[in-house]
């Protein structure tokens, strides 16, 4: 059963703080994932990676950077969080390509006062 | 351009009347079709794909290329139905387009 865990349920930040939401997946999955889930709005891929150290840009990848040291771990780095920010942040896995059945996370919602 | 479209931000059904969420989209060849669904205090998961050809939980969807459409269809909503439906789209090389999501609300 693949499990993708993402490192905190909610956050509080203020602005201008630097923020790391962090990914994990278990089942050896190549590629992954952030969105950012907002109502009316649905999913914006913010950034993948289809490889270790690889990574490319999504639709909004403004104000964001991502990190892939490790095949497990992806992480999505907010180098200076606005208020505009505040959502709720979505890691997804899949096997190979893109096509093939993402695996979500179960969000973390951040708010950026 | 990509672009998958879900005309209805909210769908209300009464319990046991047919439900059909619908979604479209734009792309030049042959895409791949996939319904997620996001349940309350539940995480984003997978519910079927059009390669699949399978019906889950009731569902089904069928790839119509002539009017690009892969509307979600179930004869009878039940009341644990109700969750926020993503139709997505991927190109098979690249990543998945998700559309703007239906929130499904079935009324008892």
């Amino acid at each position: 059963d693949v499990k993708v865990t993402q490192s905190s349920r909610y956050l509080v930040k203020r602005t201008g703080e630097k923020v790391f939401l962090e990914c994990v997946q278990d089942m050896d999955h190549e590629n992954m994932f952030w969105y950012r889930q907002d109502p009316g709005l649905g999913l914006r891929l913010i950034y993948f990676s289809y490889d270790v150290k690889m990574k490319e840009k999504g639709d909004i990848p403004e104000g964001y950077s991502v990190s892939r040291e490790k095949k497990e771990r992806f992480s999505l780095i907010l180098e200076s969080a606005s208020t505009n920010q505040t959502s709720m942040y979505l890691c997804a896995s899949s096997l190979s390509l893109a096509w093939e059945t993402q695996y979500f996370g179960p969000g973390t919602r951040l708010l950026v006062l | 351009a990509q672009r998958v479209t879900q005309p209805e931000k909210l769908l209300s059904v009464f319990k046991g009347a047919p439900v059909e969420l619908k979604c479209n989209y734009s792309y030049s060849g042959s895409p791949e079709l996939f319904w997620y669904v996001q349940y309350s205090r539940q995480r984003l998961q997978l519910l079927l794909r059009h390669i699949s050809r399978e019906s889950i939980k009731g569902f089904t969807a069928d790839l119509n290329k002539g009017e690009t459409s892969f509307h979600l269809k179930k004869p009878f909503a039940q009341e644990e139905d109700s969750a926020m439906y993503y139709c997505a789209l991927s190109n098979r090389d690249d990543k998945i387009i998700f559309g703007k999501g239906t929130r499904l609300h079935i009324l008892p």
